[in-house]
């Protein structure tokens, strides 16, 4: 089992305010790191899957980076609005198919 | 509309009884997956599937069973034998990647509370 560490735990961001937040995972036989958002009574979706080393990824606002040779990864929300609120997961995945290793979570929550 | 369909959303059990949670999807995914999640705790994989008639433990398998006799379902039963179930059940699938890069797929998830 991969020990899977998301830091911090939770953030408080005020609309309009960037923020970050990490993902820290064993750089061994790494293959994949996922990010989902998983917004409460809802389902998480997928936000990013990411495999290569130095690998950026962006979807509106939120944007990703990966480190894989020191094992990380960096979330970022530019410009935060009330609907980013909710619990970002990270999950790195193995080079055994289909095992992702899930982290607690970061919970950001966005006030106006 | 394509998706994962989860059941029931929440549900009581006594202790020493099986209780069985549904998992369908409409969405062709090969493989599915059951999570369950507690407090403060990352998803913790019980039992994946990667194909019909086929599948394997997660890390937390011990009183859980699952079968998967159609592409389209994934059933787990929690068994009398799990020592603490009560926590919230999650079913996901996916488009078989290597190592894990295919994009997960979640259903709305299942409440256990054990009384």
């Amino acid at each position: 089992i991969l020990n899977v560490e998301q830091s911090p735990q939770s953030l408080h961001v005020q609309e309009g305010d960037s923020t970050n937040f990490t993902c820290s995972f064993p750089s061994s036989n790494f293959y994949a790191l996922h990010w989902y958002r998983w917004e409460t009574a809802k389902s998480p979706e997928a936000l990013f899957v990411m495999t290569l080393n130095g690998d950026e990824k962006k979807k509106g606002r939120i944007s990703a980076t990966l480190n894989t040779k020191e094992g990380y990864s960096y979330l970022y929300i530019k410009g935060s609005q009330p609907e980013d609120s909710a619990t970002y997961l990270c999950a790195p995945g193995r080079r055994s198919w289909g095992k992702l290793q899930f982290g607690a979570g970061t919970q950001v929550v966005v006030t106006p | 509309d394509g998706g994962i369909t989860q059941s029931p959303k929440y549900l009581f059990r006594k202790e020493g009884q099986n209780v069985t949670l549904s998992c369908e999807q409409n969405l062709n995914h090969d493989a599915m997956y059951w999570y369950r999640q507690d407090p403060g705790q990352g998803l913790r994989l019980i039992y994946y599937s990667q194909i019909v008639n086929d599948f394997q433990k997660g890390d937390i398998a011990e009183g859980y069973s699952v079968s998967r006799e159609k592409k389209e379902s994934f059933p787990l039963t929690v068994t009398s034998a799990q020592k603490n179930p009560t926590a919230f059940y999650l079913c996901a699938s996916s488009i078989p990647g290597t190592g894990g890069s295919g994009e997960l797929f979640f259903g709305e998830g299942s409440r256990l509370t054990v009384l």
